[in-house]
């Protein structure tokens, strides 16, 4: 697609639900990362994706999260038994995946509110 | 580890006034730096960036940035601030050969007219 596509873009939840995030990254980019925003936190890495493995999880807070890649596209980010404090924002980034450029193009994120 | 450290949370400037954000990192080697801008209920935008080479770089809408190597600094700067920049700017750190970026906590810039 023209841009990195996220959904949905708000979900509101209740606490112990689990939940799915999709990230459908701009076609051809081989590179997907996954970051949380938090008010007043700035933008918290979670997770990096090249191709459909995953080299660097490091930033994913619990074993609650987890992320997949399938066909080196899609990406969904699920949290399981969700978490009054897992609420933020959760934005998808894509990039070419050359290592001399660095930018990433980011989704418009997805909202997340745990009741 | 790689930090960035944006010192000012919230800063409002008037329409016409110049414009500095100022970002400080901590990185072992010399880094890739990035600003982002954030408009309401968007995602992030990259405004410029710097790998190498001359110092003072020149991004989209008018913005530029300096790399201060002996400061461990990149402040952004625009010379006559308009009221559609009003966002939010997050300053990045990444690795060279890497793209994983460090993000700092941003600076929320509001414009008066």
């Amino acid at each position: 697609g023209a841009g990195v596509s996220q959904s949905p873009s708000n979900k509101v939840t209740e606490k112990g639900k689990d939940v799915e995030l999709r990230c459908d990254p701009i076609s051809g980019h081989t590179a997907l990362y996954w970051y949380r925003q938090s008010l007043g936190q700035g933008l918290e890495f979670l997770i990096y994706f090249q191709g459909n493995s995953a080299p660097d999880k490091s930033g994913l807070p619990s074993d609650r999260f987890s992320a997949e890649r399938t066909g080196g596209s899609v990406s969904t980010l699920t949290i399981q038994r969700t978490q009054q404090e897992d609420s933020a924002v959760y934005l998808c980034a894509s990039s070419s995946g050359a290592t001399n450029t660095g930018e990433l193009f980011f989704g418009e994120g997805s909202r997340l509110t745990v009741l | 580890a790689q930090s960035v450290t944006q010192p000012d949370i919230h800063i409002t400037v008037s329409e016409g006034a110049s414009l500095e954000l100022r970002c400080n990192y901590s990185y072992g080697a010399t880094p890739y730096l990035f600003w982002y801008v954030q408009s309401p209920g968007q995602g992030l935008q990259l405004l410029l960036k710097y790998f190498s080479g001359d110092t003072l770089v020149q991004g989209i809408k008018g913005f530029e940035a300096e790399f201060k190597r002996s400061q461990s600094s990149f402040n952004l700067r625009k010379p006559s601030v308009h009221w559609s920049d009003a966002a939010e700017y997050f300053c990045a750190v990444g690795p060279q050969g890497g793209n994983k970026l460090t993000f700092g906590t941003g600076t929320q810039l509001k414009v008066e007219l």
